[in-house]
């Protein structure tokens, strides 16, 4: 079976733009979760979607969000970038709300 | 702030020993308890979840869990370099969909 994948790998971009990950889940999984993972603050929770829903969202500006496609596929946007955001974006997927979170091999962003 | 805490380490200890990591939770209500394994550059891997007090087993790994003093921890027997890494330790309270980790603590493995 397949893990979580997550696309691009690497991005660069420059303070102001904005960007876009992908995020695959395991087959079957319909919970889709994101992580920032940062030297400073470690892994911190950005939302999670179930069936398309946002089911929560972590302490993160609204320039942070995020969306599920019926495929259980999801994607984060980030407008505006800060250098701030320079960070590990990690996807997780799940069965459901006791299962254990699967992450991909996450995207790696530098802002400059 | 429900906060987990973990030693940052670096816990250093010889090729076949027993490694002992330890986590310390704030929130009551947490009701899910997970160690994840990272390598460096890497990504999080699910070693052991746990549920219940006790101890679960898992090969080398066992997952202790004690509710009333809010403390998880992952005991890892014969001890391989391969197990270099940092450890998360991680909680869910029930009804949530997000879990708290811990910043990890550092495990080195001596040959």
């Amino acid at each position: 079976k397949a893990g979580v994948t997550q696309t691009p790998r690497y991005l660069i971009k420059t303070r102001g733009q904005q960007v876009t990950l992908s995020c695959s889940p395991i087959s079957g999984h319909r919970s889709v979760s994101w992580y920032q993972q940062t030297p400073g603050q470690g892994l911190q929770f950005l939302f999670e979607y179930f069936s398309e829903t946002q089911r929560n969202k972590g302490n993160f500006p609204g320039r942070f969000s995020g969306r599920q496609f019926s495929n259980s596929r999801s994607e984060m946007n980030v407008s505006t970038l800060e250098l701030g955001d320079s960070a590990l974006y990690l996807c997780a997927s799940s069965l459901g709300d006791d299962s254990p979170l699967h992450f991909g091999n996450g995207t790696r962003l530098t802002v400059t | 702030q429900k906060e987990v805490e973990q030693n940052s380490g670096p816990l250093s200890v010889p090729e076949g020993a027993i490694a002992s990591l330890n986590c310390t939770y704030s929130d009551r209500g947490s009701q899910s308890f997970f160690w994840y394994r990272q390598y460096s550059g890497k990504s999080p891997e699910l070693i052991m979840s746990i549920y219940s007090n006790g101890d679960k087993e898992d090969g080398r790994f066992t997952a202790q869990l004690n509710k009333a003093s809010q403390y998880v921890s992952l005991l890892i027997r014969d001890s391989q370099p391969s197990d270099s890494a940092t450890y998360l330790c991680a909680t869910r309270r029930a009804g949530s969909y997000q879990l708290t980790f811990g910043k990890g603590t550092k495990l080195s493995v001596i040959p």
